[in-house]
C-alpha cells in the first residue's frame, strides 16, 4: 500500500483480556518497528524487526508483550492480560533500510484503552 | 544504550518569531538525527534529518545544526506560523533506518 496501515484504529478492552494489534508496513520495507506513546509523552521503543534477523525485543516492558512478523511483512503485537497502564497509542513504523534517505514512516497508530 | 534529551518541553512563540529546540545524545556512534512533527491526533511525520558528515541543513523555514563534538543538535524554525504548532521530536540512531531513540518531545505553540 501507499503507507503504513494499522488496525484497529481504536480498541477498548477490559482489564485482563488479551489484545492483538496489526501493522501492515509499506511494501518492500525490510525494517518494522513498534513504539508506544502514552498520553502527552514521548515515543517508547518496544521491538524492531529487520529482514530475517532475530528481532530486537529490548524495549518490551514485560513478558505480557510479544510480537511477530510473518513472511517479512505484516506484524502483530500481542498484549496478554492487559493492565490499565497498557493504555496508550501503539505506533508502527517501517523503513527501507537499504536506502538511508527515508528514515521511518509511521502508521496512524492504534489507541488502546484498558478499562 | 542511546539516551536523547530534548529541551524545552514546551515552547510558546509569537507568530513570525523563531523557535529553537535543542537535543543532546549520549552515544558517540550515532550518526543519523531526524526530526519529526506530530500534530494533534496524527502520526509523527519526518520533517528534516541530518547525518554526521554535515554540520547544517536547511529546508525553507526549518534548519538543523549538528555539533558532533558536543553531541548536540538543534532544530530552528524561522518566521513561525500557526500551522507550525505541534509536538516536535528529535531522535538519534547509528544509521538511517535503524532503531531510533526519541527525545521526550517539545510542544510548540505559535500564537497569532
Amino acid at each position: 500500500g501507499a503507507g503504513v496501515s494499522q488496525s484497529p484504529s481504536n480498541k477498548v478492552t477490559e482489564k485482563g483480556k488479551d489484545v492483538e494489534l496489526r501493522c501492515d508496513p509499506i511494501s518492500g520495507h525490510t525494517a518494522l518497528y513498534w513504539y508506544r506513546q502514552s498520553l502527552g509523552q514521548g515515543l517508547e521503543f518496544l521491538i524492531y524487526f529487520q529482514g530475517n534477523s532475530a528481532p530486537d525485543k529490548s524495549g518490551l516492558p514485560s513478558d505480557r508483550f510479544s510480537a511477530e512478523r510473518t513472511g517479512g511483512s505484516v506484524s502483530t503485537l500481542t498484549i496478554q492480560r492487559t493492565q490499565q497502564e497498557d493504555s496508550a497509542v501503539y505506533l508502527c513504523a517501517s523503513s527501507l533500510v537499504a536506502d538511508s534517505s527515508y528514515g521511518y514512516t509511521f502508521g496512524s497508530g492504534t489507541r488502546l484503552t484498558v478499562v | 544504550g542511546e539516551n536523547v534529551e530534548q529541551h524545552p518541553s514546551t515552547l510558546s512563540v509569537q507568530e513570525g518569531d523563531s523557535a529553537v529546540i535543542k537535543c543532546t545524545y549520549s552515544d558517540s556512534a550515532s550518526n543519523y538525527f531526524p526530526w519529526y512533527k506530530q500534530e494533534l491526533g496524527k502520526r509523527p511525520q519526518l520533517i528534516i534529518d541530518i547525518r554526521s558528515n554535515v554540520g547544517e541543513k536547511k529546508d525553507q523555514r526549518i534548519a538543523v545544526t549538528l555539533n558532533k563534538t558536543a553531541k548536540h543538535f538543534s532544530l530552528h524554525i524561522t518566521e513561525t506560523q500557526p500551522e507550525d504548532s505541534a509536538v516536535y521530536f528529535c531522535a538519534a540512531s547509528i544509521a538511517a533506518g535503524n532503531k531510533l531513540t526519541f527525545g521526550g518531545g517539545t510542544r510548540v505553540l505559535v500564537k497569532p
